[in-house]
């Protein structure tokens, strides 16, 4: 299988605390890609970070990038309770995607 | 714009049974695909289409085939239907071969 893995594969924090995902994927990548999917419903894209970045941001959302490792991590800061959902990453081999298992984040009021 | 839209939303098959889903997408995206979601295996990628015309195999194709007869929409059949097809089906599509994917919001089959 080419999927990638995340880790942890739950997370639980208190609202306002900050949650970090990391990623792990095995091809060689045009682009690293992190969805959200709430429960019962399809992936909403959140951000994308290109082969030769090493990090990016967007709003409360910091991502990294590290090829050498082949590894990512997304950091969402001051979380909130709507951020509940799960987060995968998805690694961009050109026509292809491969997503991670995921990491299912609760984050308690 | 409706964007990605899949029917049906949910379906139950007996075993052996066919059945076709249908995404359709408004965005007049070149690039869509199929996936299929199992409980911890994340998303995995059955078929996909670069364009009208065109379809590709993925990493799970076996049991499912596709066609790409207009560019706004991507058929996914089933001939036989078997029990590991149970599973929830989602489309995407983008605009290019490096933009973000539009998901669909899923279909859920059961086969029994």
């Amino acid at each position: 299988s080419q999927q990638g893995e995340e880790d942890p594969q739950a997370l639980s924090i208190q609202e306002g605390e900050n949650a970090t995902m990391n990623c792990s994927y095995k091809t060689s990548i045009n682009n690293l890609q992190w969805y959200r999917q709430n429960s019962g419903r399809g992936l909403v894209h959140l951000i994308l970070i290109r082969s030769n970045e090493r990090e990016k941001h967007s709003g409360r959302l910091r991502v990294t990038l590290d090829t050498s490792k082949k590894s990512s991590s997304l950091l969402i800061t001051a979380s909130r309770a709507a951020d509940t959902a799960s987060y995968f990453c998805a690694t961009d081999a050109g026509n292809q995607f491969y997503f991670g298992t995921g990491t299912s984040l609760t984050v308690i009021p | 714009n409706a964007g990605v839209t899949q029917t049906p939303k949910f379906r139950v098959l007996k075993t052996g049974q066919s059945m076709t889903l249908l995404c359709a997408q408004d965005m007049n995206h070149e690039y869509m695909y199929w996936y299929r979601q199992d409980p911890g295996m994340g998303l995995r990628l059955i078929h996909y289409s670069v364009g009208e015309g065109t379809t590709a195999k993925g990493e799970v194709p076996d049991g499912y085939n596709v066609s790409r007869l207009k560019k706004q929409n991507f058929l996914l059949g089933l001939e036989s239907a078997a029990p590991s097809q149970t599973s929830v089906y989602f489309c995407a599509s983008r605009t290019s071969g490096l933009g973000e994917q539009y998901f669909g919001p899923g279909t859920r089959l059961t086969v029994t």
